[in-house]
């Protein structure tokens, strides 16, 4: 079965300062992997997704995560984070079944200081 | 319209009654997902919508939820006997539902439900 680990539930980092969160993931099959953010008091947004075509994934709000299958891993990274930047972020694999539901990891709390 | 609504967006009841949460999908979407979110739980899947049908209700944790989707749009999540572990976010994510394709899910702000 399709899983994901998020290292971290909670990261803190200088406004400025790389950012990077990281996770790993364990499926059975070529896997599809998502990371969505989710700021206070609303729902998910998508900012990228893996589909098994480029390795390294660009998404909306200066992030991009690269897959690596040596690692089983997609780290989320950003060169310079904002103070808008602050949110939960999740990694969440898609079960590659008929359904296409998501299985979530634990979820990363990013805080960032000026 | 133009993303995914729920509603209501917050629910105070009582434990033992029960409430009825709605989802509108994005238009023209097919596929519909309801997704709990808990401090004990994290973020877990509930039931699945492909149309009106439902192929997947793994993830109802008991016979007290139940689902429904009608005319391929509108889908409520209907938990009865509300029991206080029953407090958490409910999430509506929608997705073009097309056969052989990972689309991306669209979610909805959510409900969030506290059973006192």
């Amino acid at each position: 079965a399709q899983s994901v680990t998020q290292l971290g539930s909670h990261v803190s980092v200088s406004e400025g300062a790389l950012v990077l969160l990281r996770c790993n993931y364990s499926s059975s099959v070529p896997p599809y992997l998502f990371w969505y953010v989710q700021y206070p008091n609303q729902g998910l947004q998508l900012l990228l997704k893996y589909t098994s075509a480029a390795t390294l994934v660009k998404g909306i709000n200066g992030f991009e995560a690269e897959f690596k299958k040596s690692e089983t891993s997609f780290h989320l990274t950003k060169p310079s984070a904002h103070m808008s930047d602050a949110a939960e972020y999740f990694c969440a694999v898609c079960d590659g079944g008929a359904t296409n539901k998501l299985i979530f990891g634990t979820g990363t709390l990013l805080a960032v200081q000026p | 319209g133009a993303g995914v609504s729920q509603s209501p967006s917050n629910k105070v009841t009582e434990k033992g009654k029960d409430v009825e949460l709605r989802c509108d999908p994005i238009s023209g979407h097919t596929a519909l997902y309801w997704y709990r979110q808990s401090l004990g739980q994290g973020l877990e899947f509930l039931i699945y919508f492909q149309g009106n049908s439902a192929p997947d209700k793994s993830g109802l944790p008991s016979d007290r939820f139940s689902a429904e989707r009608t005319g391929g749009s509108v889908s409520t999540l209907t938990i009865q006997r509300t029991q206080q572990e029953d407090s958490a976010v409910y999430l509506c994510a929608s997705s073009l539902g097309v056969a052989g394709l990972v689309d991306t899910q669209y979610f909805g702000p959510g409900t969030r439900l506290t059973v006192l």
